[in-house]
């Protein structure tokens, strides 16, 4: 298996530009999350989805993030306008339903993202 | 409200000797906790978790244990090895929190050969 797959794994920005980063789940995983790594906030989950469907979003920052799961091997992370301060490494992972007692969530590589 | 804590940003020490790095949780609703490492320019890798149910969980190298009435955990890792260089984060979840897993702030650990 691939693991999880992450593009792009560098993006440079300019402040107001549009971001999408994107995400392909580890074959099999029903689960898949969006964590932020920051300096000052360390690794931070911003949303996660079961089965596609969007169970929490608390930690998205700002309407300027969004999120979606078309189908159970994509996953998107958009984010519009961008800002400096949205400058982070973002990681996507996944793992099996909690019930299924193989919760352990696998990373991808993540996408660094520097915004002008 | 940082509900996962690990103290030490840093952590150094000689081959062969005994790492233990150190992680602190206030929510008395988490019940499963795991150790990932990480990399520079890589994702976090999952190396070993413990159920509250437990006290100690071992793997090779790694054990972690869990004190669950100070709320505390530990990875110990013997012997350590130059390439257990790398930043090791807790991370802790509950029934009530389903999925979402809460890390800590991460801990540099450099063995040194």
């Amino acid at each position: 298996d691939a693991g999880v797959i992450q593009s792009p794994r560098h993006e440079v920005t300019e402040m107001g530009q549009e971001v999408t980063l994107r995400c392909k789940p580890i074959s099999g995983h029903n689960s898949l999350f969006w964590y932020r790594q920051t300096m000052m906030r360390g690794l931070e989950l911003l949303i996660y989805f079961n089965n596609n469907v969007p169970i929490d979003d608390s930690g998205m920052p700002e309407d300027r993030f969004s999120a979606k799961m078309p189908n159970a091997s994509f996953s998107t992370l958009k984010i519009q306008p961008s800002e400096p301060r949205d400058s982070a490494v973002y990681f996507c992972a996944s793992s099996f339903p909690w019930s299924s007692g193989e919760e352990t969530q696998y990373f991808g590589p993540g996408t660094r993202l520097l915004v002008l | 409200d940082q509900q996962v804590k690990q103290n030490s940003p840093s952590l150094s020490v000689q081959e062969g000797r005994i790492s233990i790095l150190n992680c602190d949780y206030t929510n008395s609703m988490f019940d499963y906790f795991l150790w990932y490492k990480k990399y520079p320019a890589e994702g976090p890798t999952f190396l070993i978790s413990i159920s509250s149910i437990k006290d100690k969980n071992e793997d090779g190298r790694f054990t972690v244990f869990l004190n669950k009435s100070a709320k505390h955990l530990s990875l110990h890792i013997v012997p350590s090895q130059p390439g257990d260089s790398a930043v090791y984060f807790c991370a802790a979840s509950g029934e009530t929190s389903g999925s979402r897993l809460t890390f800590g702030e991460g801990t540099q650990l450099t063995v040194n050969p």
